[in-house]
């Protein structure tokens, strides 16, 4: 069984740019979240997919977007980096529909640093 | 809005010490509470994760209590070793919103 991956695993951008990050969900899984952990901290909730729609989001601008497509991977995009979107951005994937207990599993993430 | 705090932001202790991470939540109406590991600039490995009808979860040489009406969870390691040394997380699922709310994190070091 394959976990949840995260590509690329680090990037470098500058202000003003825009960026897409990718996660591949644990097999079988139908939900992914993705968060926000900047150094020192926890990790900060941004949005969640259910069967490809939005199913909740935290307190992040719209410039902070996603996508979940038919086979359950899912992107991030970044609009207007900002040197405080600088951050590790991890994936997790869970079993059941998001109005049950479920059990969240986090992929390796990505480094994004914005110059 | 569900908040969680860890204390002590760090602990360090010599190898083969029995120790306690405490994790606090102030809303008690939670689904669940899962600990996590993090080792350096890497993803979050999944420890236990108790439902919130559940008091406790072992696994190995880790032990996670929840008491809901006080709004505390603990994490048990026995017979730590320096293979223990990392952050450990722990996050509530709270009723009504799907998101993991986290702690800031126990930064652990097991001295050999």
């Amino acid at each position: 069984e394959t976990g949840v991956t995260q590509s690329p695993t680090h990037l470098i951008k500058t202000r003003g740019q825009q960026v897409t990050l990718r996660c591949s969900s644990q097999s079988g899984h139908n939900t992914v979240s993705w968060y926000q952990q900047a150094l020192g901290q926890g990790p900060q909730f941004i949005f969640q997919y259910y069967r490809e729609e939005e199913n909740g989001r935290g307190n992040f601008p719209p410039r902070f977007s996603g996508l979940q497509f038919p086979n359950y991977s899912s992107e991030l995009n970044v609009n207007a980096l900002e040197l405080d979107d600088s951050a590790l951005y991890l994936c997790a994937s869970s079993l059941s529909p998001p109005w049950r207990d479920n059990e969240q599993f986090f992929g390796p993430g990505t480094r994004l640093t914005v110059l | 809005k569900q908040e969680v705090t860890q204390i002590p932001a760090a602990l360090s202790v010599p190898e083969g010490e029995n120790l306690v991470l405490n994790c606090s939540f102030t809303d008690s109406a939670i689904y669940n509470l899962q600990w996590f590991r993090q080792d350096p600039g890497k993803g979050l490995t999944s420890l236990l994760l108790i439902q919130s009808s559940q008091r406790e979860q072992t696994s190995g040489r880790l032990n996670a209590s929840l008491d809901k009406s006080s709004g505390r969870s603990t994490l048990y390691i026995a017979a730590s070793q320096p293979g223990d040394s990392a952050t450990y997380l722990c996050a509530a699922s709270g009723a009504g919103s799907y998101q993991l709310t986290f702690g800031k994190g126990t930064k652990l070091s097991v001295i050999p």
